[in-house]
């Protein structure tokens, strides 16, 4: 079975710090492709980055990389230099099947304090 | 370039009733999907356009739901006889697929149902 698993509900850090947000998965197609997204209050669910199965360097879009561990099968978001406004729900998601729909982890709720 | 838009954003309705939910995707994305999300919890996929013709329904989608994407491009989700346990957010998203980039889903804001 395919399946996502967030071990942090809540995470805290310190304004400027770095945090890593945890992520494993669990699949038996050797195709498949990792997201993060962001979500805050508002609802709006916000595409941070991707990492396909076969891609040999870990992604990195500006403050967000993603540490892709293939073999022990996790993905974690690394935000560095954090912001105020990266206080919200970060959801890991994998691509399954088919059609590409996406599987959801539980999300892991960050605070930012200043 | 627009986003993805949903309407209403909130919608409050009695036990029993009908609803409606709109999305209309990126305009160049040929794939469009339906997700709800109950409170803490991330969200589950509903179903699956590609075009004009829905590919993939979860077996959450009763049948109760309907959902339909007539010509390609603005989907609509509709609920009948609505249940305390619809209650949650309703998320669409849109995508297509790039070389080398994947198939990223590109969310709307979502619309919040509450069901008295």
């Amino acid at each position: 079975a395919q399946k996502i698993t967030q071990t942090q509900p809540g995470m805290f850090v310190q304004e400027k710090e770095a945090v890593t947000l945890d992520c494993t998965y669990d699949t038996s197609d050797p195709s498949y492709g990792l997201f993060w997204y962001k979500q805050p209050s508002s609802g709006e669910m916000i595409f941070l980055i991707y990492q396909g199965s076969y891609d040999q360097q870990n992604a990195t879009e500006g403050r967000y990389s993603l540490n892709f561990q293939k073999a022990r099968k996790s993905a974690n978001l690394v935000i560095s230099a954090s912001q105020l406004g990266d206080s919200a729900m970060y959801f890991c998601a994998m691509e399954a099947g088919g059609y590409n729909k996406l599987i959801f982890g539980a999300g892991t709720r960050l605070a930012v304090h200043p | 370039d627009t986003g993805v838009s949903q309407n209403p954003r909130h919608k409050i309705t009695k036990r029993g009733q009908n609803v409606t939910f709109r999305c209309d995707p990126i305009s160049e994305h040929n794939r469009l999907y339906w997700y709800r999300q109950t409170l803490g919890q991330g969200p589950e996929f509903l179903t699956y356009f590609q075009n004009e013709a829905q590919l993939e329904k979860s077996r959450l989608l009763s049948d109760r739901f309907s959902a339909e994407r007539p010509k390609g491009s603005f989907s609509t989700l509709e609920i009948q006889r609505t249940e305390q346990g619809d209650s949650a957010m309703y998320l669409c998203a849109s995508s297509v697929r790039l070389a080398g980039v994947g198939d990223t889903q590109y969310f709307g804001p979502g619309t919040r149902l509450t069901v008295l």
